[in-house]
């Protein structure tokens, strides 16, 4: 059964610090790794990595993969209270008898608070 | 613009009832998802489409229904058989073929009376 476990489940930080959030899996048929950021509605997409090594920035946030390792860590610099968030980390891996469909298996979430 | 759009944002079902969800999606994405969010968990997925007329069943699918009878629309039927229904339901979407993300609706958040 694919597995993904993220890792802290609740993060408070102040304003200005550096945090990291991990993600490690275990899945069959690996095609890419995804982080997504929910507040009170939709997940919103932010990452979508398929490479070992290479890593992945949007402003403050950054993400790399190890496949070797099999983990993925997100980072969020100079942290903001507009980073409070639930932030998902997703395997996409090939389903196994669902004619050649992909699907993700989501970690249970690291829930971030930025304190002013 | 073009989006995910899910309706109702909240419902409230009695016992034994019924109900559906809506989710439509205007990105002409070929494959769409219904998602299940309960408090503290990740995502667990009921079902999914690949194209119009074909679904398949994922991981919790026991207890509910879909039909894909247009590209643009996937509604989710709770039906009474669901003992536990009162979670977040999301639907997605993506593009098949390649390596897309799925985007996702502001979902719907289904309670019991």
């Amino acid at each position: 059964e694919d597995k993904v476990v993220q890792s802290p489940l609740s993060l408070v930080v102040h304003e200005g610090d550096t945090v990291t959030l991990n993600c490690s899996y275990e899945v069959t048929n690996f095609r890419s790794l995804l982080w997504y950021k929910q507040e009170k509605k939709a997940p919103t997409f932010l990452f979508m990595l398929t490479s070992s090594g290479i890593e992945k920035k949007s402003g403050r946030l950054s993400s790399i993969l190890d496949k070797k390792e099999l983990f993925s860590i997100l980072n969020i610099t100079a942290t903001q209270t507009g980073d409070s968030a639930v932030y998902l980390c997703a395997v996409e891996a090939l389903i196994l008898g669902g004619g050649g469909a992909d699907g993700l298996t989501f970690g249970k979430g690291t829930h971030l608070i930025i304190q002013p | 613009d073009g989006g995910i759009t899910q309706s109702p944002k909240y419902l409230f079902r009695k016992e034994g009832q019924n109900v559906t969800l809506s989710c439509e999606q205007n990105l002409n994405h070929d494959a769409m998802y219904w998602y299940r969010q309960d408090p503290g968990q990740g995502l667990r997925l009921i079902y999914y489409s690949q194209i119009v007329n074909d679904f398949q069943k994922g991981d919790i699918a026991e207890g509910y229904s879909v039909s894909r009878e247009k590209k643009e629309s996937f509604p989710l039927t709770v039906t009474s058989a669901q003992k536990n229904p009162t979670a977040f339901y999301l639907c997605a979407s993506t593009l098949t073929g390649g390596s897309q993300p799925q985007h996702f609706g502001d979902g719907t958040r289904l309670s019991i009376l």
